[in-house]
């Protein structure tokens, strides 16, 4: 029940912007966003809980529909640090909050250029 | 920020011999950390659920007597890959669930680079 994630790779010249998707075939009860950095662990970028919960942080903003099992991630006017590889994890409804394991898409890969 | 710290960093072992990886949460207690692992240019993998107290909860297809959890307190799990052989050889990472109130956000370690020689 591993997420699909789109695209699986992404080129951009600094300040345009991209969208990455997370999709699950199974109900979920939240979505995590992290990047990570060749030979680096990820880094968490936010956490979506609720259907339509959208949230952002300086130029990057996710958001989360729950109807559809679907989570966007949207970067705006890209940085050369925004490059790395983007995951989606998601967590189950059928998990409930006790059993919180993450269970990650493949990743997108998104390079930067000046 | 909370922070999760793995232990080593990198290491290099013989074929045939057993290493341990310690994940150690500094600034919260967590009853529940996790452990994957990353081949290059691939997702990360969960092997298992470490739980404090109690036995580790492992994915399908991970070997339970090869890769030894021991979540002895609310802030250590460790990892041991016993027996080692090349095909091991891969990035483990581990991440922490922070037992407060409210929390849902995963912390991960730095992460440890094992290579079977």
């Amino acid at each position: 029940q591993q997420p699909v994630q789109s695209p699986q790779a992404v080129i951009l010249r600094e300040g345009e912007d991209a969208v990455i998707n997370c999709s699950s075939s199974k109900a979920l009860y939240s979505v995590h966003w992290y990047r990570q950095k060749h030979g680096e662990a990820p880094v968490f970028l936010m956490i979506l809980l609720k259907g339509g919960e959208q949230k952002g942080h300086e130029k990057i903003s996710a958001s989360f529909n729950e109807k559809k099992q679907q989570s966007s991630l949207y970067l705006t006017a890209s940085q050369l640090s925004y490059s790395g590889t983007y995951f989606c994890g998601t967590h189950r409804l059928s998990s409930g909050g006790s059993n919180y394991k993450l269970t990650f898409g493949k990743g997108t890969l998104l390079t930067v250029n000046p | 920020g909370a922070v999760v710290s793995q232990h080593p960093s990198w290491v290099i072992c013989k074929s045939g011999t057993s290493v341990k990886i310690e994940c150690r949460s500094l600034d919260f207690q967590a009853t529940t950390m996790f452990w994957y692992r990353q081949f290059p240019k691939q997702s990360l993998m969960l092997m298992a659920t470490s739980n404090e107290g109690s036995k580790a909860t492992y994915e399908q297809g991970v070997e339970k007597d090869k890769f030894l959890i021991n979540h002895a307190s609310l802030t250590l799990s460790t990892l041991t890959v016993t027996s080692a052989h090349p095909e091991d050889s891969s990035f483990y990472i581990c991440s922490a669930l922070p037992d407060r109130a409210g929390g849902n956000t995963i912390y991960f370690g730095e992460g440890s680079w094992l290579t079977v020689v």
